[in-house]
């Protein structure tokens, strides 16, 4: 069956910093992933999305790697700050498909 | 355009009883979801409707469960004969299958709590 990792549960980076978070998925190859954030309380809110064919996108202080081969995508947020602590889902999805299938997400919590 | 809504957001409940939650979604948009999600968890995939039509439904949804969205417009999702396994967040999500976009605009949720 499809299986979705995300890296960690939580991650705590200081201010400034770069955080790199990693969904390593199995059993599947999505045509497309997409990133969310997600506050506490809250839906989420979608950020990214990177084609099978890209193997980067940016937008902003975020940037999306996508390897087919190693089955990994990195979601990478440069200059962190304190607004971007929240729980960020990687939700990898099939070219016919529609239904999103997330990860379990990781906490990432950024550190004044 | 204020994005999705859905209603109530808060809905406490005891062991056996009905209970019916709404989703509106972004107007133009003609695709409608369905998710749950509990603590600590991604959001998992119940069902979802292009226009009028539910297309497709996750094997998570047993027949105590029902989705309808008339007239493509707005969507409900009754719960009969509620469980305390059914407490969970409930999202409905809604996107545009013009020009193939892939991105899904979330709700706030409703809150399910089945005592």
């Amino acid at each position: 069956s499809q299986k979705i990792e995300q890296n960690s549960e939580a991650l705590n980076i200081q201010e400034g910093k770069t955080a790199t978070l990693t969904c390593n998925y199995t059993n599947y190859s999505p045509a497309y992933l997409q990133w969310y954030r997600q506050d506490p309380g809250r839906g989420p809110v979608f950020l990214l999305l990177i084609r099978e064919n890209e193997k980067e996108k940016r937008k902003e202080r975020l940037k999306v790697t996508f390897d087919t081969t190693l089955k990994q995508s990195l979601f990478h947020i440069t200059a962190s700050q304190p607004a971007d602590s929240a729980t960020y889902l990687c939700a990898p999805l099939g070219a016919g498909s529609y239904q999103l299938t997330f990860g379990k997400g990781t906490k990432l919590s950024v550190i004044p | 355009d204020t994005g999705v809504s859905q209603d109530p957001r808060h809905k406490i409940t005891k062991r056996g009883q009905n209970v019916t939650f709404r989703c509106d979604p972004i107007s133009e948009h003609n695709r409608l979801y369905w998710y749950r999600q509990t603590l600590g968890q991604g959001p998992e995939f119940l069902t979802y409707f292009q226009n009028e039509a539910q297309l497709e439904k996750s094997r998570l949804l047993s027949d105590r469960f029902s989705a309808e969205r008339p007239k493509g417009s707005f969507s409900t999702l009754e719960i009969q004969r509620t469980e305390q396994g059914d407490s969970a967040m409930y999202l409905c999500a809604s996107s545009s299958w013009d020009r193939g976009n892939r991105e899904q605009y979330f709700g706030p949720g409703t809150r399910l709590t089945v005592t």
